[in-house]
């Protein structure tokens, strides 16, 4: 199993472009989670679905923000345009039910210049 | 919502003793508490986890108490090594249904020195 894939690993933007954030699943996981992470606000969950539907997105952050899951296997988390204050690296996760926790992706490190 | 609350921000201990994170839960309802944890530059990984039907769970070094009626939980490392400095983070869901999310607490950066 070649768990939680994302891509990019890095990514370097200047303000105001659009940046698309790509994550692959474990096979078989029904739950899908996109979190960021930053030194000053720590772990914070932005968007999850279930069975590909989005379930909470109270933690977007701001209508720049949107993810989409158009099938079991794939998500993208889009920010439109970009800002720097958006620079920090963003955790996909997935899990399914009574799986021990959520298994997490390397990130992607995001850097708007 | 849930709210966990994890303390220290930050654990300095010497190698070879005890370490301690503490978290507290707000959701009753909350059933399901991993510990994730993280080295510098990589994902958060599960470690150790308990589920609400157990008080005390452990694994080699690291063990973990749950008290349901206080409502907290903490994470013991015994015999640190330098290995073991990382930053640990708690979390709380409502598991086994067909939808949970975690509920992450803000994080304790501990340092093993020689």
């Amino acid at each position: 199993d070649a768990g939680v894939i994302q891509s990019p690993r890095h990514e370097v933007t200047e303000m105001g472009q659009e940046v698309t954030l790509r994550c692959k699943p474990i096979s078989g996981h029904n739950s899908l989670f996109w979190y960021r992470q930053t030194m000053m606000r720590g772990l914070e969950l932005l968007i999850y679905f279930n069975n590909n539907v989005p379930i909470d997105d109270s933690g977007m952050p701001e209508d720049r923000f949107s993810a989409k899951m158009p099938n079991a296997s794939f998500s993208t988390l889009k920010i439109q345009p970009s800002e720097p204050r958006d620079s920090a690296v963003y955790f996909c996760a997935s899990s399914f039910p009574g799986q021990r926790g959520e298994t997490f992706g390397s990130g992607t490190r995001l850097t708007v210049v | 919502g849930e709210n966990v609350e994890q303390h220290p921000s930050t654990l300095s201990v010497q190698e070879g003793d005890s370490a301690v994170i503490k978290c507290t839960y707000s959701d009753s309802a909350s059933n399901y508490f991993p510990w994730y944890k993280q080295e510098l530059g990589k994902r958060p990984q599960l470690i150790i986890d308990i589920r609400s039907n157990v008080g005390e769970k452990k694994d080699q070094r690291i063990a973990v108490t749950l008290n349901k009626t206080a409502k907290h939980f903490s994470l013991h490392i015994t015999e640190t090594q330098p290995e073991d400095s990382a930053v640990y983070f708690c979390a709380a869901s409502i598991g086994g249904g067909t939808a949970s999310k975690l509920t992450f607490g803000t994080g304790t950066r501990l340092q093993v020195t020689l």
